[in-house]
């Protein structure tokens, strides 16, 4: 069993606030790492696929970044909006998809 | 409209009474994937497959099977449904040139529960 920590588990903020969680996974064997948004009672829609060369991607305020060498990435959300609650999913590639838990965010109005 | 489709959204049955959930995609996908998601867990991948006729093992695959005889279908088979398959499952699939680069798509889910 692979072990993949999303840390916090959940995390109240304010309409405006900054925010960044974090996933931990192995370092070695991994292949991509892809970043999920869940909605409750939706289904999980990409935001990010992360390979290799470890760059940073953007999608308007959401941000990521991977160190491939310690096994950790990093989602961040500049001046979060109520429409960003949702669930945060990490799921690094190795032989097959291994899926964190997930971070739940809330913002506040 | 793009999509990933299962059938059913919901059912309710009794243990050992077998069960198909279909999943259908028509985005010309090569990788199609089940997850299982259960509370306070991640989601749990049961098979995927590479392309037609190629399927292999995730991480919980007991109690499970699959098939890929086209490249559009990906049922899931519960030959002998136990209360430890009650969970929400969802149905995935991700363009040529592979889940390397490549984003996965879900379906909208299918709760069962098995009595």
């Amino acid at each position: 069993i692979l072990n993949v920590e999303q840390s916090p588990q959940s995390l109240h903020v304010q309409e405006g606030d900054s925010t960044n969680f974090t996933c931990s996974f192995p370092s070695s064997n991994f292949y991509a790492l892809h970043w999920y948004r869940w909605e409750t009672a939706k289904s999980p829609e990409a935001l990010f696929v992360m390979t290799l060369n470890g760059d940073e991607k953007k999608k308007g305020r959401i941000s990521a970044t991977l160190n491939t060498k310690e096994g950790y990435s990093y989602l961040y959300i500049k001046g979060s909006q109520p429409e960003d609650s949702a669930t945060y999913l990490c799921a690094p590639l190795f032989n097959k998809f291994y899926f964190g838990s997930g971070t739940k965010l809330n913002v506040k109005p | 409209e793009a999509q990933v489709t299962q059938n059913p959204r919901y059912l309710i049955t009794v243990t050992g009474k077998k069960l198909t959930v279909t999943c259908s995609q028509n985005m010309n996908h090569e990788y199609m994937s089940w997850y299982r998601q259960d509370p306070g867990l991640g989601l749990r991948q049961i098979y995927y497959s590479m392309n037609v006729e190629v399927t292999d093992k995730g991480d919980v695959p007991e109690g499970y099977k699959v098939s890929r005889k086209e490249k559009r279908n990906f049922p899931l088979i519960l030959e002998s449904p136990s209360p430890n398959q009650t969970s929400l499952y969802f149905c995935a699939s991700s363009p040529e040139g592979g889940i390397l680069y490549n984003e996965q798509f879900f379906g909208p889910g299918t709760r069962l529960t098995v009595l």
